[in-house]
């Protein structure tokens, strides 16, 4: 069955950058992508985009689109969120999760199990 | 403030039906699926319920929901203790071309 893995948590200071893993197992990844969503201390769920391989294509929050990159690379099937210039409010979990070929009008199961991502100076 | 309205908290005692709300508009609800996720204490979220009323292999059929027009429900039947947790409503949302997430509703089970 499908399975994400992701990195583990990290603290990085405002206007760094962090990079989060999704590691997949039992499905080729070439063929399906992933979303991210965070959530922030407390609070409910936001997404951030998704990264459809299936289609080739990405899609970003328009929050976040101008600082956040999603990858794959396939030969390790792991997925990437980065997130560039970040502030205090970027302070959140971070999950990845699976939602089939068309990310679009598609749920997300399963998901990984979260990455904390911590900005302070 | 979240595209897509719930309410805050939920409360039933064991054995009871509790219902959540999800209200939406025309370019998410009113266009789309909606689908339902759990989130326990401390992990990551579930789905619990797709395209409006469809339950994944594994969620008993305590957990029903329905949409209808740009509003949909998630019900609960027999709760148990277990049955703590947030919920959230989602969908994808055409205007804002992304998908929206509710609030989010902490049910409590007395």
């Amino acid at each position: 069955q499908v399975q994400l893995v992701q990195s583990g948590a990290e603290v990085k200071k405002p206007g760094a950058s962090v990079k989060v893993s999704c590691k997949a197992s039992g499905y080729t990844v070439s063929n399906y992508g992933v979303t991210w969503v965070r959530q922030a201390p407390g609070q409910g769920l936001e997404w951030m985009g998704w990264i459809s391989t299936y289609k080739g294509n990405t899609k970003y929050a328009q929050k976040v689109q101008d600082r956040v990159t999603m990858t794959t690379d396939t030969s390790t099937s792991t997925f990437y969120m980065e997130l560039r210039s970040l502030r205090s409010d970027d302070t959140a979990v971070y999950y990845c999760a699976y939602c089939g070929g068309d990310c679009q009008y598609n749920w997300f199961d399963p998901w990984g199990q979260g990455t904390l991502v911590t900005v302070s100076s | 403030q979240s595209v897509l309205t719930q309410p805050s908290s939920a409360s039933g005692t064991p054995g009871q039906r509790v219902t959540i709300s999800c209200s939406g508009g025309s370019s998410n609800l009113g266009s789309n699926s909606v689908n339902w996720y759990r989130q326990l204490p401390g992990t990551a979220p579930k789905l619990l319920i797709y395209s409006n009323d469809q339950r994944p292999s594994g969620v008993p059929d305590r957990f029903s929901a329905s949409k209808s027009g740009s509003s949909a429900s998630l019900a609960i039947s027999g709760l148990q203790s277990e049955d703590e947790a947030d919920y959230y409503c989602a969908a994808w949302d055409e205007s804002l071309k992304g998908e929206v997430f509710g609030g989010g509703t902490k049910l409590t089970v007395l």
